[in-house]
């Protein structure tokens, strides 16, 4: 199966700080995404990759932004964290546009 | 652009009942469909997936057939489990196009003892 990590699993920001969350995977897949998921809710792209060093804006781009320095390494950055971005954030990832892999998230709370 | 929808938000049933939870979806091109379940505090997981018209997919239970003529790919159980409470998305991908998912809203899933 799969192995795709995040880190941190959690974390506590301020408004207006810069937050980076990490993702990882190991099976050589092309496709990667972060997704936001408030509570209760569904899932929102917020951007995604199919080859390194190159990023495509999802639904909800705007206040994100997102590297893919290598196949194996995919980060979201939050430059001016706000309170409305407090949600759980999940990566993902897949081989073309199969069956997609995900992360076991991370809770960001923006306080 | 490609949209998939689910109609229902929330789902209760007792436990040993039928559940169907529906999913359409919209696009001019060739799909792919997938139903995920995420289980609370969980990350989604693969639960179904088809590209082929008219055959039935199953796993542990849950049955789904694609129909590109009504563009449906609705998921069924016919006994659904205490285990089963989750939330449930349907969710797109295409062949050809500009590519990127496109997941429905989710159904929520209660079964009560």
């Amino acid at each position: 199966e799969a192995a795709v990590t995040q880190s941190p699993r959690s974390k506590v920001a301020v408004t207006g700080g810069k937050v980076t969350l990490s993702c990882h995977q190991t099976n050589n897949h092309d496709y990667m995404y972060w997704y936001r998921q408030d509570t209760g809710h569904g899932l929102r792209l917020i951007h995604y990759s199919y080859v390194a060093d190159s990023t495509e804006k999802g639904d909800i781009p705007d206040g994100y932004k997102a590297s893919r320095p290598s196949q194996e390494n995919f980060s979201l950055i939050l430059e001016l964290a706000s309170l409305s971005q407090t949600a759980v954030y999940f990566c993902a990832s897949s081989w073309g546009r199969d069956t997609q892999y995900f992360g076991p998230g991370t809770r960001l709370l923006v306080l | 652009g490609d949209s998939v929808t689910q109609t229902e938000g929330l789902v209760t049933l007792t436990k040993g009942l039928p559940v169907m939870l529906n999913c359409t979806y919209q696009t001019t091109y060739s799909p792919f469909l997938f139903w995920y379940v995420q289980h609370l505090n969980e990350a989604p997981k693969l639960l179904l997936k088809s590209s082929t018209d008219n055959k039935r997919t199953e796993h542990q239970g849950f049955y789904a057939t694609l129909h590109k003529s009504s563009s449906s790919f609705h998921l069924q159980k016919s006994s659904v489990q205490l285990s089963d409470s989750a939330l449930y998305f349907c969710a797109l991908t295409v062949s050809g196009g500009n590519y990127k998912p496109t997941f429905g809203k989710g159904t929520s899933l209660v079964v009560h003892p």
